[in-house]
């Protein structure tokens, strides 16, 4: 069963640049079976995705965002990263890392528990 | 873009009555919709996609409906353990994204 566990730094300053990564375990993400997400979800609001990628390197983003934000996968490490650029308060939210399968349904079948990202001087 | 309108923002049932939650697509998405429990603290996990089957392990009582552009998710005679937020999500258009609904919480009334 995949389990996934984000990382990265609880709190970014404006105008800088988030990074996160999202550990993956029980498969490899060289896998062809999935796609491999981020979804966001800013304090007491809905949940917005933001990216996602194939394990080819082909990437999708949300349009609102696509100008700020790039995703990736690292083999050697058996993760996967988000960065968002230019980050303003409006950034400031709960990021899950999360997949779905390649094949069938695109729902996210899988998630992190999540990580806390706050954007403030 | 596809908006995903859901309602009531917020319900109030008793326990072991049923539940209706709503969600509207701003054009259609045939049966590309999926809904998702949220509760406190915790991701989100998947309980109906393709607007109408039961993700592996989700209990009989929840029932998806609807193509188009109107779904329904109900839960037939609800346990305490239900009361939670819920999302409607589109996937209609992946490649290359989704949209989802701004939720429903569902509270003891």
């Amino acid at each position: 069963q995949l389990q996934l566990q984000e990382s990265g730094p609880g709190l970014v300053k404006p105008s800088e640049t988030l990074s996160l990564t999202c550990a993956v375990s029980g498969d490899s993400v060289s896998s062809s079976s999935y796609y491999w997400g981020w979804i966001r979800q800013p304090p007491g609001k809905g949940l917005e995705w933001i990216a996602s990628v194939y394990y080819s390197g082909r990437t999708y983003y949300n349009p609102s965002l696509e100008s700020r934000v790039s995703i990736s996968v690292d083999t050697s490490k058996n993760q996967f990263s988000l960065k968002l650029s230019s980050v303003a308060a409006a950034d400031t939210a709960v990021y899950f890392c999360a997949v779905f399968p390649a094949v069938g349904t695109p729902v996210f079948d899988s998630w992190g528990l999540g990580t806390q990202v706050t954007v403030s001087s | 873009e596809i908006v995903m309108t859901q309602s009531p923002a917020t319900l109030s049932v008793s326990p072991g009555e049923r539940a209706t939650l709503s969600c509207r697509a701003s054009q259609s998405v045939s049966i590309n919709l999926a809904w998702y429990q949220q509760k406190p603290g915790q991701a989100p996990r998947v309980l109906i996609y393709g607007a109408s089957t039961r993700a592996t392990g989700i209990p009989a009582r929840f029932s998806g409906s609807g193509s188009g552009t109107e779904f329904t998710l109900t839960i037939s005679s609800l346990q305490s353990e239900d009361f939670a937020i819920y999302y409607c999500q589109q996937y209609t258009n992946w490649p290359p994204g989704y949209t989802f609904g701004q939720g429903t919480k569902l509270e003891i009334k």
